[in-house]
């Protein structure tokens, strides 16, 4: 099946720091999720971004489809930022199944 | 509009017992997929309703089943329940189409004890 690789697995931040997370994938996708799961356990949509660059405030991503792999930028990153990011695919044929990575543990502190 | 909406939002069972979960999605949306957090296996996918008709499936065993309404609203079961079944259970809301947005819960946390 598909590998969907995230990286680093963990990262601390002091609070105003900027941060790469990445997502490398095996197979084509049809579509690609970033989300921002928070302490209760909800995921928040950060992006949906199947190829090409999209900001959002201080959080930016982009996806380079052929190259099968995605960034998510975090800028002058805030404690609130703390949790887990998880990338997600839509396959090619996979319906509205998503393949998830593995998650990038951010801790931001003061 | 409102959110995704999952009931309820903790639940503890003891093993052998059997627990139903409900979504409601976004108002519109019409697929409901269902997916399983563990610490130990992250998020897998369960199954996927569209129109009522379950459009894809996960890797998991018979006692994990599901249903959608005719009001998109969907309920997943699961039967002689085993202590790996603690997870956190979320469901995903999306409009129709294939690889469209999904809009997920708040999620269920099932403890079985």
């Amino acid at each position: 099946g598909i590998q969907v690789e995230q990286s680093p697995p963990d990262l601390i931040l002091q609070e105003g720091a900027n941060s790469t997370l990445r997502c490398n994938f095996s197979d084509s996708v049809n579509n690609l999720q970033w989300f921002h799961q928070n302490p209760w356990g909800q995921l928040i949509n950060l992006f949906y971004i199947p190829s090409g660059t999209k900001q959002n405030g201080r959080l930016s991503a982009t996806t380079v489809a052929t190259e099968r792999y995605s960034l998510l930028y975090i800028s002058s990153s805030q404690t609130t930022d703390s949790g887990v990011y998880f990338c997600a695919l839509f396959l090619t044929g996979g319906g509205n199944k998503l393949t998830f990575g593995t998650g990038t543990q951010l801790k931001v502190e003061l | 509009k409102a959110g995704v909406t999952q009931t309820p939002r903790y639940l503890i069972k003891t093993r052998g017992q059997q627990v139903t979960l409900s979504c409601s999605p976004i108002s519109g949306h019409r697929s409901v997929s269902w997916y399983q957090q563990t610490p130990g296996q992250g998020l897998q996918f369960l199954f996927e309703y569209f129109s009522e008709t379950q459009r894809n499936k996960g890797n998991f065993p018979g006692r994990f089943s599901g249903r959608q309404f005719s009001n998109s609203r969907s309920e997943m079961n699961v039967s002689t329940l085993e202590l790996g079944d603690s997870a956190l259970y979320l469901c995903a809301s999306s409009f129709a189409g294939r690889g469209t947005e999904a809009f997920f819960g708040q999620g269920t946390r099932l403890t079985v004890v």
